[in-house]
């Protein structure tokens, strides 16, 4: 059965700083693996998407790396803003039962002004 | 382009009643998933839709029952209402043999 577990659950940091989101699944059996991002009470909106044969998406500040052997997946986010307050939540979509994805219970990140 | 529509944005019903969410996907997505997300806490999976029939199901009981419709809409149906059924239901559509998925807003449903 896929697992995702995302570390740390909540962060805190200022204005400026780089920061790193982690994401691990158990299973490397993926087609592949999406973050999103949440705001309190709404819906999920699709950041990066990076396929099983990818190693990285980049898309603005955001870089999205995979290592599916190891069953690893980072969120790197430069130069942190306050309206990148959020939840962000992994998701794996897992080769068995292709049509579901797999999330994890998201990091809440909070950018300090 | 409108994307993923879901209503009603918010619903409070009674313990035992029974309640219908919609969700109309993106243009073009003719595969409609439904997840359920408890506070603090990642979306769970329900079911898909694809071709008006059920194509995968999660780990929920039978009172969790939906349809698509022709027109690739659909509803997700909860009876039997219970407190723990407290929580927003996220709608997801993708076109077949697409990568991602685009969500919805979410209906926040509430059992008193």
């Amino acid at each position: 059965k896929q697992e995702v577990t995302q570390i740390p659950a909540a962060l805190s940091v200022p204005e400026g700083e780089n920061l790193v989101l982690n994401c691990s699944f158990t299973d490397s059996a993926i087609y592949n693996l999406q973050w999103f991002r949440q705001d309190p009470g709404k819906g999920l909106t699709s950041l990066l998407l990076i396929q099983s044969s990818q190693r990285e998406q980049t898309s603005g500040r955001l870089n999205a790396s995979l290592d599916k052997s190891s069953g690893r997946s980072t969120l790197y986010i430069a130069a942190s803003q306050p309206g990148d307050s959020a939840t962000y939540l992994c998701a794996v979509r897992p080769i068995q039962g292709a049509q579901k994805l797999v999330f994890g219970q998201g990091t809440r990140l909070t950018i300090n002004p | 382009d409108a994307g993923v529509t879901q209503s009603p944005t918010h619903l409070i019903k009674t313990r035992g009643q029974q309640v219908t969410l919609r969700c109309s996907p993106k243009s073009g997505h003719d595969t409609v998933s439904w997840y359920q997300q408890a506070l603090g806490q990642g979306p769970q999976f329900i079911f898909q839709y694809y071709e008006e029939e059920e194509r995968q199901r999660g780990n929920f009981p039978d009172r969790f029952s939906g349809h698509q419709f022709p027109n690739y809409s659909s509803e997700l149906n909860v009876n039997a209402l219970l407190l723990g059924d407290s929580a927003l239901y996220l709608c997801a559509s993708t076109a077949a043999g697409a990568p991602g998925y685009t969500f919805g807003s979410g209906t926040r449903l509430t059992v008193v």
